[in-house]
C-alpha cells in the first residue's frame, strides 16, 4: 500500500501570507493526486485532482503542482475561511486508495 | 445541486450490525460510482468501500473485507453499507461520497461528500 506523508504537521499563518503544503508519497503516483479541505464539523471538499487541476467552483488561489512521489498543495494569499485541515489522497494502484495524515492550517 | 444524507448510524456493541443509507439527489445517481469514507474522531480519513456505477464492480479496504458490504438501489437513489461483526475500531463517522467520474469512467476521487454518520461500537 502507498503511504502519504503530510508536512507539516502545523502550519500557522497570518491572513494573506503564502501557505505551501507538502505530500510525500512512498512509491510513484505519476499525477494521481487529490487535495481536500475539511472545516471543523464538516465533510471534506475537493480542492484539486490530478496533482493540478482545480474541482469546480474552487478559488484560483489554490493551486497543486508535483508528480511522482512530491507534491506541493499552494495557497497565494490566505483567506479567513482558508484556515482547515487539508489531506491528500492518492489514486493510483487503486483498490486500495490511500490518504495523508493531514496538515491543519491554523491562525498565527 | 448534488445532495446525500446519510442515515442509520448510532450506537452498537462488539460483533453487532448495522446498516448505513445514503440518499442522493441532484445528480444522475445512476451514472456515477460511489464510496463510502470513514473518519475517526479526531482523526484521519480511511477509503472504506466503493461500488461502480451499476453495483457490478465492488472494492474493499483490507480493515473490513469480509466484514461489510456495499450495495446501491438504483431506483431509489441510495446507497448503502451493511456492517457486520463490529469493532471498537470501526468507531467513525461514516461519509457516503461521490465519484469524480461518469459511466464507464470511475476516477476514485471524492467530489460531493455527505455530513456523515457516526457510528460507535461500544459495550
Amino acid at each position: 500500500e502507498i503511504v502519504l506523508t503530510q508536512s507539516p504537521a502545523t502550519l500557522s499563518l497570518s491572513p494573506g501570507a503564502r501557505a505551501t503544503l507538502s505530500c510525500r508519497a512512498s512509491q510513484s503516483v505519476t499525477s494521481d493526486l487529490a487535495w481536500y479541505q475539511q472545516k471543523p464539523g464538516q465533510a471534506p471538499r475537493l480542492l484539486i485532482f490530478d496533482a493540478s487541476k482545480r474541482a469546480t467552483g474552487v478559488p484560483p488561489r489554490f493551486s497543486g503542482s508535483g508528480s511522482g512521489t512530491d507534491f506541493t498543495l499552494t495557497i497565494s494569499s490566505l483567506e479567513a475561511e482558508d484556515f482547515a485541515v487539508y489531506f491528500c489522497q492518492q489514486r493510483s494502484n487503486w483498490p486500495p486508495g490511500s490518504f495523508g495524515g493531514g496538515t491543519k492550517v491554523e491562525i498565527k | 445541486q448534488v445532495h446525500l444524507v446519510e442515515s442509520g448510524g448510532g450506537v452498537v456493541q462488539p460483533g453487532g450490525s448495522l446498516r448505513l443509507s445514503c440518499s442522493a439527489s441532484g445528480f444522475t445517481f445512476s451514472s456515477h460510482a460511489m464510496h463510502w469514507v470513514r473518519q475517526a474522531p479526531g482523526k484521519g480519513l480511511e477509503w472504506v468501500a466503493f461500488i461502480g456505477y451499476d453495483g457490478d464492480n465492488k472494492y474493499y479496504a483490507d480493515s473490513v473485507k469480509g466484514r461489510f458490504t456495499i450495495s446501491r438501489d438504483n431506483s431509489k437513489n441510495t446507497l448503502y453499507l451493511q456492517m457486520d461483526s463490529l469493532r471498537a475500531e470501526d468507531t467513525a463517522f461514516y461519509y457516503c461520497a461521490k465519484d469524480l467520474g461518469s459511466i464507464g469512467w470511475s476516477q476514485y476521487y471524492f467530489d460531493y461528500w455527505g455530513q456523515g454518520s457516526l457510528v460507535s461500537v461500544s459495550s
